[in-house]
């Protein structure tokens, strides 16, 4: 168990949706990451925060947006849903301070796009 | 964004063989970090590599950071079933503003047949 919690495990939605995917970082990390992986495909780095401020942005749709709230969690919006958005997204954490510190990362949310 | 050049792609190998995977990069990395994928769950971080020219190991696990801090190996030895998974390496340097923290490879898909 990486101390990473991501809800929910799994969701189905219809294109044109909008959906919230949650994470809880561990105990003590301040930053926070997301990553998007397609069928087959690696990590993609979308966006991190550190402590309430995005730090660095990756590959992350105009559709897609990101907030860390003052408990340290963190939620991805992904609206205007389309087919190709069906992916695993996963969260990652670490101290985040700006060190050598490995990411941690959670079992995933696993999005149906229909 | 950047990438690493992770090989092979994929392996199928008999149980109590060997394996061997590699990762090289173009760029410097201060670390080299090597997780593993089960399916249906979130990269596990195996083997963190601090240092040019370390050598760690892990239970069966090896890992080098190479001397020119552009590459990495991995290797198993004694390969069992529960070694099947997708192997990610991926390259760290210090989380900047801007720019993303870890750069992974595309994985190595390893699957040992009993």
């Amino acid at each position: 168990d990486s101390g990473v919690t991501q809800t929910p495990k799994h969701l189905i939605t219809a294109t044109g949706q909008r959906v919230t995917l949650r994470c809880s970082p561990r105990s003590g990390d301040l930053s926070v990451y997301w990553y998007q992986q397609s069928l087959d495909q690696g990590l993609q780095f979308l966006i991190q925060y550190y402590n309430g401020e995005e730090r660095a942005k990756g590959n992350i749709l105009e559709r897609f947006s990101a907030q860390q709230f003052p408990d340290l969690h963190s939620e991805l919006n992904l609206s205007s849903l389309e087919l190709g958005d069906s992916a695993l997204y996963f969260c990652a954490s670490d101290v985040g301070t700006g060190g050598d510190s490995p990411l941690h990362f959670g079992n995933g949310t696993r999005l149906t796009v229909t | 964004g950047q990438q690493l050049n992770q090989s092979p792609q994929s392996m199928f190998i008999q149980e109590g063989e060997d394996v061997s995977m590699n990762c090289t990069s173009s760029s410097i990395f201060n670390t080299w970090l090597w997780y593993k994928q089960d399916p249906g769950e979130g990269p596990v971080l195996l083997i963190a590599l601090y240092k040019a020219g370390e050598l760690t190991s892990n239970g069966r696990l090896t890992a080098q950071f190479g001397i020119t801090r552009k590459d990495s190996f991995l290797n198993i030895s004694a390969s069992i079933p529960s070694d099947v998974g997708i192997y990610f390496c991926a390259g760290g340097r210090p989380s900047q503003g801007g720019s993303e923290k870890l750069v992974f490879g595309k994985g190595t898909k390893l699957t040992v047949n009993p």
